[in-house]
């Protein structure tokens, strides 16, 4: 998985808590990515990083948060959880991507699968 | 708005036979298309890269085809094995510097 853990693997939750989701890569790559994944709906982009502190929404923001303090580390939290929330999670990273020169072929972790309820 | 569909219903393919799967969208005109592959339980793996400008694409029994006019891309896998057997997914980026955004992806089934 190209030098991408994520943590924890699996999470079970009850609706209305703090959840956090940990990326961590090892390939020093500038792009980091989160996504969700749901049946019928494929791939999802939340919210992606262009760099450490740079950060901006994708097409599924709502109701999360992202941070990324050091290059290799990538959070996704979600404030307050709900149960349109349970879904599997992926991060990805890239060398190249939006507003940069390359093109975006992405490496994915192996996914966090998250039930609220 | 902008949609990429594929295939939602699995494909299920004799072993040694051509495996061909369609990524077709619309409102959108992509200046690369990839192609991924994804098993149960694991993060897509990326397989193929496209440009617009290519028509065709190939990589050991892989093989992908773009068409900008009919808006749509074509993956063969040639002399399927069991071992072909995953989700497949397709992603378009506008241009470079932009992000991908994937379809639903096909699921193959190669029997023995």
């Amino acid at each position: 998985d190209a030098g991408i853990t994520q943590s924890p693997r699996h999470k079970v939750t009850e609706t209305g808590t703090p959840v956090t989701l940990r990326c961590h890569q090892t390939e020093n790559h500038r792009y980091m990515y989160w996504y969700r994944q749901d049946p019928g709906h494929g791939l999802r982009l939340i919210h992606y990083s262009y760099g450490v502190k740079d950060t901006d929404k994708g097409e599924v923001s709502d109701g999360y948060s992202v941070s990324r303090s050091k290059t290799e580390d990538f959070l996704l939290t979600l404030e307050s959880a709900t149960s349109s929330q349970t879904s599997v999670y992926f991060c990805a990273i890239s060398e190249s991507g939006a507003g940069g020169q390359g093109v975006d072929t992405q490496y994915f972790g192996p996914g966090t699968r998250l039930t609220v309820l | 708005s902008q949609k990429i569909e594929q295939n939602s219903e699995a494909l299920n393919i004799q072993e040694g036979k051509t495996a061909t799967l369609t990524c077709n969208y619309t409102n959108y005109s992509p200046a690369y298309l990839q192609w991924y592959r994804q098993d149960p339980g694991r993060g897509p793996v990326f397989l193929l890269l496209i440009r617009e400008n290519e028509k065709e694409k190939r990589k050991e029994r892989l093989k992908v085809t773009f068409d900008t006019t009919l808006k749509q891309s074509l993956f063969h896998i040639t002399a399927s094995q069991p071992a072909d057997s995953a989700t497949y997914l397709c992603a378009l980026s506008k241009a470079a510097g932009n992000k991908l955004t994937f379809g639903g992806g096909t699921r193959v089934l190669v029997k023995p």
